[in-house]
Protein backbone atom coordinates (compact mmCIF):
# COMPACT_ATOMS: atom_id res chain seq x y z
CA UNK A 1 0.00 0.00 0.00
CA UNK A 2 1.47 3.43 -1.25
CA UNK A 3 2.15 5.40 2.21
CA UNK A 4 2.95 9.04 2.98
CA UNK A 5 4.38 9.76 6.33
CA UNK A 6 5.04 12.78 8.57
CA UNK A 7 5.68 13.75 11.92
CA UNK A 8 2.84 14.29 13.96
CA UNK A 9 4.27 16.57 16.24
CA UNK A 10 3.63 18.67 17.82
CA UNK A 11 6.62 21.31 16.07
CA UNK A 12 7.03 24.43 18.44
CA UNK A 13 8.89 27.09 16.92
CA UNK A 14 9.19 30.57 18.24
CA UNK A 15 7.72 33.70 15.78
CA UNK A 16 10.05 34.79 13.35
CA UNK A 17 11.71 31.50 13.25
CA UNK A 18 11.75 29.15 10.35
CA UNK A 19 9.37 26.02 10.61
CA UNK A 20 10.90 23.30 8.78
CA UNK A 21 8.34 20.22 7.66
CA UNK A 22 8.78 16.78 6.30
CA UNK A 23 6.97 14.36 4.27
CA UNK A 24 8.31 10.76 3.04
CA UNK A 25 6.41 8.86 0.29
CA UNK A 26 6.56 5.21 -0.90
CA UNK A 27 5.42 5.47 -4.36
CA UNK A 28 8.77 5.96 -6.63
CA UNK A 29 6.45 6.77 -9.38
CA UNK A 30 4.57 9.68 -8.28
CA UNK A 31 5.41 13.43 -9.84
CA UNK A 32 2.48 15.63 -8.14
CA UNK A 33 2.90 16.52 -4.54
CA UNK A 34 0.71 19.12 -2.80
CA UNK A 35 1.13 20.40 0.75
CA UNK A 36 -2.16 21.78 2.64
CA UNK A 37 -2.81 23.35 5.61
CA UNK A 38 -6.01 22.56 8.19
CA UNK A 39 -6.85 24.65 10.73
CA UNK A 40 -8.55 23.01 13.90
CA UNK A 41 -12.37 22.22 12.65
CA UNK A 42 -11.76 23.34 9.49
CA UNK A 43 -11.19 21.89 6.13
CA UNK A 44 -7.60 21.46 4.47
CA UNK A 45 -6.41 24.70 2.46
CA UNK A 46 -4.49 24.24 -0.80
CA UNK A 47 -1.05 26.38 -0.31
CA UNK A 48 1.13 24.78 -2.42
CA UNK A 49 1.71 22.61 -5.31
CA UNK A 50 5.07 21.41 -6.46
CA UNK A 51 6.30 18.46 -9.13
CA UNK A 52 9.69 19.03 -10.27
CA UNK A 53 12.88 18.44 -8.11
CA UNK A 54 14.63 21.61 -6.21
CA UNK A 55 12.68 24.18 -4.85
CA UNK A 56 9.77 26.56 -5.34
CA UNK A 57 8.84 29.65 -3.34
CA UNK A 58 5.83 31.64 -2.77
CA UNK A 59 5.97 33.76 -0.81
CA UNK A 60 6.64 33.24 2.96
CA UNK A 61 6.31 29.56 1.85
CA UNK A 62 8.75 27.07 0.05
CA UNK A 63 8.69 23.67 -1.09
CA UNK A 64 11.37 21.71 -1.60
CA UNK A 65 11.30 17.97 -3.53
CA UNK A 66 14.11 15.31 -4.03
CA UNK A 67 12.79 12.29 -6.01
CA UNK A 68 15.60 10.51 -5.57
CA UNK A 69 15.23 10.42 -1.68
CA UNK A 70 11.01 10.20 -1.88
CA UNK A 71 11.11 13.66 0.04
CA UNK A 72 9.35 16.50 -0.17
CA UNK A 73 9.97 19.52 2.53
CA UNK A 74 7.60 22.43 3.71
CA UNK A 75 9.47 25.51 4.60
CA UNK A 76 7.83 28.70 6.25
CA UNK A 77 9.65 31.50 7.02
CA UNK A 78 8.95 34.50 9.51
CA UNK A 79 6.55 31.84 10.66
CA UNK A 80 3.79 33.57 13.08
CA UNK A 81 1.22 32.65 15.28
CA UNK A 82 -1.53 32.15 12.98
CA UNK A 83 0.45 29.47 10.87
CA UNK A 84 -0.63 27.23 13.79
CA UNK A 85 -2.33 24.26 12.40
CA UNK A 86 -1.53 21.24 11.08
CA UNK A 87 0.03 20.87 7.44
CA UNK A 88 -1.10 17.74 5.59
CA UNK A 89 1.20 16.23 2.60
CA UNK A 90 -0.68 14.60 -0.33
CA UNK A 91 0.56 12.73 -2.76
CA UNK A 92 -1.21 12.10 -6.41
CA UNK A 93 -1.67 8.09 -6.68
CA UNK A 94 -1.29 7.63 -10.24
CA UNK A 95 -3.24 4.48 -10.81
CA UNK A 96 -5.43 5.49 -8.15
CA UNK A 97 -5.93 9.35 -9.72
CA UNK A 98 -6.88 10.08 -6.16
CA UNK A 99 -4.40 12.11 -3.62
CA UNK A 100 -2.73 9.83 -0.63
CA UNK A 101 -2.34 12.19 2.28
CA UNK A 102 -0.03 11.95 5.52
CA UNK A 103 -1.39 12.07 8.55
CA UNK A 104 0.06 15.41 9.05
CA UNK A 105 2.43 17.90 11.07
CA UNK A 106 0.72 19.82 14.28
CA UNK A 107 2.91 23.52 13.78
CA UNK A 108 2.83 25.64 16.34
CA UNK A 109 4.40 29.09 16.76
CA UNK A 110 4.80 30.94 20.01
CA UNK A 111 4.00 34.39 20.73
CA UNK B 1 -15.81 33.30 -7.73
CA UNK B 2 -17.18 30.89 -5.79
CA UNK B 3 -15.13 28.11 -4.65
CA UNK B 4 -16.10 24.67 -3.60
CA UNK B 5 -19.39 24.85 -1.64
CA UNK B 6 -20.88 21.56 0.72
CA UNK B 7 -24.74 20.87 2.44
CA UNK B 8 -25.20 20.80 5.24
CA UNK B 9 -22.62 21.07 7.77
CA UNK B 10 -23.42 19.55 10.46
CA UNK B 11 -25.74 16.05 10.44
CA UNK B 12 -26.60 13.61 13.47
CA UNK B 13 -27.89 10.37 12.43
CA UNK B 14 -29.06 7.21 14.34
CA UNK B 15 -27.25 3.86 13.31
CA UNK B 16 -28.90 1.87 10.91
CA UNK B 17 -30.06 5.16 9.09
CA UNK B 18 -29.19 6.54 5.18
CA UNK B 19 -27.56 10.18 4.42
CA UNK B 20 -26.97 12.32 1.23
CA UNK B 21 -24.33 15.05 1.42
CA UNK B 22 -24.01 17.46 -1.56
CA UNK B 23 -21.31 19.10 -2.75
CA UNK B 24 -21.42 22.50 -5.85
CA UNK B 25 -17.49 22.52 -7.23
CA UNK B 26 -15.47 25.47 -7.82
CA UNK B 27 -16.73 27.24 -11.34
CA UNK B 28 -14.68 25.48 -14.10
CA UNK B 29 -13.95 22.56 -12.54
CA UNK B 30 -16.06 19.37 -13.81
CA UNK B 31 -14.28 16.37 -11.40
CA UNK B 32 -15.41 16.71 -8.04
CA UNK B 33 -13.62 13.38 -5.75
CA UNK B 34 -14.53 12.68 -1.94
CA UNK B 35 -12.83 11.90 1.07
CA UNK B 36 -13.63 10.97 4.55
CA UNK B 37 -11.54 12.27 7.47
CA UNK B 38 -11.59 10.58 10.88
CA UNK B 39 -10.17 12.89 13.90
CA UNK B 40 -6.26 13.17 13.90
CA UNK B 41 -5.80 11.39 10.56
CA UNK B 42 -5.82 12.57 7.01
CA UNK B 43 -8.29 12.67 4.09
CA UNK B 44 -8.99 8.94 2.78
CA UNK B 45 -9.96 8.61 -1.02
CA UNK B 46 -13.58 7.70 -1.02
CA UNK B 47 -14.32 7.94 -5.03
CA UNK B 48 -13.67 9.96 -7.70
CA UNK B 49 -16.74 11.09 -9.96
CA UNK B 50 -15.98 12.68 -13.62
CA UNK B 51 -18.70 12.84 -16.56
CA UNK B 52 -21.47 11.85 -14.45
CA UNK B 53 -19.91 8.52 -13.53
CA UNK B 54 -17.40 7.11 -11.03
CA UNK B 55 -14.09 7.08 -12.67
CA UNK B 56 -12.30 5.70 -9.38
CA UNK B 57 -12.45 4.28 -5.72
CA UNK B 58 -10.82 4.16 -2.59
CA UNK B 59 -11.30 1.29 0.20
CA UNK B 60 -14.81 2.23 1.09
CA UNK B 61 -17.39 -0.37 1.17
CA UNK B 62 -20.69 -0.64 -1.46
CA UNK B 63 -22.59 1.64 1.40
CA UNK B 64 -20.82 4.40 0.09
CA UNK B 65 -22.46 5.64 -2.98
CA UNK B 66 -22.70 8.81 -5.00
CA UNK B 67 -23.80 10.52 -7.77
CA UNK B 68 -22.98 13.22 -10.30
CA UNK B 69 -25.18 15.77 -12.16
CA UNK B 70 -24.95 17.47 -15.38
CA UNK B 71 -24.02 20.86 -13.64
CA UNK B 72 -20.96 19.13 -12.52
CA UNK B 73 -22.50 18.90 -8.73
CA UNK B 74 -22.22 15.94 -6.16
CA UNK B 75 -24.02 13.77 -3.71
CA UNK B 76 -22.33 11.17 -1.19
CA UNK B 77 -24.76 8.60 -0.08
CA UNK B 78 -24.35 6.26 3.04
CA UNK B 79 -26.66 3.65 3.71
CA UNK B 80 -26.58 1.24 6.66
CA UNK B 81 -25.05 4.22 9.16
CA UNK B 82 -22.41 2.60 11.54
CA UNK B 83 -20.90 4.87 14.44
CA UNK B 84 -17.73 4.63 12.50
CA UNK B 85 -19.03 6.23 10.01
CA UNK B 86 -18.50 9.44 12.11
CA UNK B 87 -15.98 11.81 10.16
CA UNK B 88 -15.74 15.04 8.34
CA UNK B 89 -16.57 14.21 4.74
CA UNK B 90 -14.38 16.46 2.15
CA UNK B 91 -16.08 17.53 -1.17
CA UNK B 92 -12.65 18.37 -3.37
CA UNK B 93 -12.44 19.68 -7.54
CA UNK B 94 -10.65 20.12 -9.89
CA UNK B 95 -10.27 20.82 -13.92
CA UNK B 96 -10.17 17.03 -14.74
CA UNK B 97 -9.18 14.03 -13.34
CA UNK B 98 -6.12 14.07 -13.73
CA UNK B 99 -3.36 15.14 -10.91
CA UNK B 100 -4.57 18.67 -10.86
CA UNK B 101 -4.76 20.62 -7.61
CA UNK B 102 -7.81 20.08 -5.87
CA UNK B 103 -9.65 22.45 -3.91
CA UNK B 104 -11.27 21.41 -0.66
CA UNK B 105 -15.29 22.28 0.30
CA UNK B 106 -15.58 23.32 4.14
CA UNK B 107 -16.69 19.86 4.69
CA UNK B 108 -19.75 17.89 6.15
CA UNK B 109 -19.39 16.90 10.40
CA UNK B 110 -21.22 13.55 10.12
CA UNK B 111 -21.99 11.90 14.24
CA UNK B 112 -23.20 8.72 14.41
CA UNK B 113 -24.91 7.90 17.55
Amino acid sequence: QKEVEQNSGPLSVPEGAIASLNCTYSDRVSQSFFWYRQYSGKSPELIMSIYSNGDKEDGRFTAQLNKASQYVSLLIRDSQPSDSATYLCAVWDTGRRALTFGSGTRLQVQP
Amino acid sequence: DAGVTQSPTHLIKTRGQQVTLRCSPKSGHDTVSWYQQALGQGPQFIFQYYEEEERQRGNFPDRFSGHQFPNYSSELNVNALLLGDSALYLCASSPGQGAYEQYFGPGTRLTVT
